[in-house]
């Protein structure tokens, strides 16, 4: 158990609607990162948050956004879904910059 | 900004050795490397940084080439638990927390 959760850990929803990605981190840890991962890719980069702020930004489409919230924990809403979101999502949290990144076990939308 | 990695598969005979390569065309900060089973989240393997080396764990090691933007992972004497994806990630001079994953390797250790 890497101490961050994702919920829900599976997500069944229909083209054209809106989700929310809930992710809490390691207890302490003040940054937090999604990724995306389709079938057979890698882990691609949306965006990072530090203390509140958002901090990177990688390829995240506009129809995607996210917060981190005063008590850290992040939120990621996915909106006028497609397809081709199918994918498993990815929080991780670090302790600050440059230190290792805890994975959460990921949530799993199938968008149909 | 991506980084590459090298081979994009690898099979492997228990107590076989591999090496693993990442390289980036920017100038790194530092390089993250992960091992991911399937259906599983990715896990931490150990961290190097710009004018350092860290090592993880026994018998994974790696090593980072600062000047050629190069990281390498080595696994010595495999078993078969290394059975995996691993990914190297990057964060490029300037952009540190700006953690980029390469591809993956994907494993195989047999027995």
């Amino acid at each position: 158990d890497s101490g961050v959760t994702q919920t829900p850990k599976h997500l069944i929803t229909a083209t054209g609607q809106r989700v929310t990605l809930r992710c809490s981190p390691r207890s302490g840890d003040l940054s937090v990162y999604w990724y995306q991962q389709s079938l057979d890719q890698g882990l691609q980069f949306l965006i990072q948050y530090y203390n509140g702020e958002e901090r990177a930004k990688g390829n995240i489409l506009e129809r995607f956004s996210a917060q981190q919230f005063p008590d850290l924990h992040s939120e990621l809403n996915l909106s006028s879904l497609e397809l081709g979101d199918s994918a498993l999502y990815f929080c991780a949290s670090s302790a600050t910059l440059n230190t290792e990144a805890f994975f959460g076990q990921g949530t799993r939308l199938t968008v149909v | 900004q991506q980084p590459v990695q090298s081979p994009q598969a690898v099979i492997l005979r228990e107590g076989e050795d591999a090496v693993i390569n990442c390289s980036s065309s920017k100038a790194l900060y530092s390089v993250h490397w992960y091992r991911q089973k399937h259906g599983e989240a990715p896990v931490f393997l150990m961290i190097l940084l710009k004018g350092g080396e860290q090592k993880g764990h026994d018998k994974i090691s790696a090593s980072f080439n600062e000047k050629k933007q190069q990281s390498s992972l080595y696994l010595t004497a495999s078993q078969l638990s290394y059975s995996g994806t691993y990914f190297c990630g990057t964060e490029i001079v300037g952009s540190q927390g700006n953690l980029i994953f390469g591809k993956g390797t994907k494993l195989s250790v047999k027995p």
